[in-house]
C-alpha cells in the first residue's frame, strides 16, 4: 500500500481565500484524523472521522473549518476564509481501529497563508 | 479524557550516550500508549505501542519503553544514541474503552551531540 496520501505537500495563499487539503487513507482503515502542528500548539487533533462518519469535531478550530469524507477513500479539510494563524502543518492520519491500533500518518500538507 | 505531558521541548545528549525521553499520561480508562518519531518535513512514524502485557515494550532502532501504572509514567529509552537518532519524538495516549482517537504530547526535539 502506499501509505496515506495528502495532496498539496505545500499551500501558499492569500489571505481571504478557500483552501482544501486532500487524503486519501489507507486501504481497509476505518479511522481518518485531521491534525494541525503549529511551534506553538503541537500536535492537536482537528477532527476524527470513524467510517466516515464525524465522532469528535471539537478540536476544529472555529466554524472557517470543515471537514468531511464522502466515502472511506477520501477526505478534504477546508478553511475558508483563510487567515495567516491557520499557517501550520496539517497532518491526515488513518488506522484500522479497534483497541489499541495505531494511527499511520501521511506526509502533511505545509500551508501558508500571506 | 486522556492528556500526555512530554517533560523538556529540547534534549541534548552526546553520541552513544543514553536517550531518556520522558512522558506522563493521565487517563481516566486503562490508556494504550504509544511512542512517534518525526524526522524533519516527514510526517510520524510508529517506534512503538503499549497496549496490554508485558511492560517493557521494545520498538524499532534500538529503543525501548516501560509502561509504569503507579507513576503514569511512559519513558522512552535507548542504551546508545546515534546520530541518525536526532529528531522529534512524541508520546501519545488513546482509552482501551471507547473510541480510538489518539491524542498526543507536545513533543521533545532530540539533539545528539558529536
Amino acid at each position: 500500500d502506499a501509505g496515506v496520501i495528502q495532496s498539496p505537500r505545500h499551500e501558499v495563499t492569500e489571505m481571504g481565500q478557500e483552501v482544501t487539503l486532500r487524503c486519501k487513507p489507507i486501504s481497509g482503515h476505518n479511522s481518518l484524523f485531521w491534525y494541525r502542528q503549529t511551534m506553538m500548539r503541537g500536535l492537536e487533533l482537528l477532527i476524527y472521522f470513524n467510517n466516515n462518519v464525524p465522532i469528535d469535531d471539537s478540536g476544529m478550530p472555529e466554524d472557517r473549518f470543515s471537514a468531511k469524507m464522502p466515502n472511506a477513500s477520501f477526505s478534504t479539510l477546508k478553511i475558508q476564509p483563510s487567515e495567516p494563524r491557520d499557517s501550520a502543518v496539517y497532518f491526515c492520519a488513518s488506522s484500522p481501529s479497534g483497541r489499541g491500533t495505531e494511527a499511520f500518518f501521511g506526509q502533511g500538507t505545509r500551508l501558508t497563508v500571506v | 479524557a486522556q492528556s500526555v505531558t512530554q517533560l523538556g521541548s529540547h534534549v541534548s545528549v552526546s553520541e552513544g550516550a543514553l536517550v531518556l525521553l520522558r512522558c506522563n499520561y493521565s487517563s481516566s480508562v486503562p490508556p494504550y500508549l504509544f511512542w512517534y518519531v518525526q524526522y524533519p518535513n516527514q510526517g510520524l512514524q510508529l517506534l512503538l505501542k503499549y497496549t496490554t502485557g508485558a511492560t517493557l515494550v521494545k520498538g524499532i532502532n534500538g529503543f525501548e519503553a516501560e509502561f509504569k501504572k503507579s507513576e503514569t509514567s511512559f519513558h522512552l529509552t535507548k542504551p546508545s544514541a546515534h546520530m541518525s537518532d536526532a529528531a522529534e519524538y512524541f508520546c501519545a495516549v488513546t482509552a482501551t474503552y471507547r473510541d480510538d482517537k489518539i491524542i498526543f504530547g507536545k513533543g521533545t526535539r532530540l539533539h545528539i551531540l558529536p
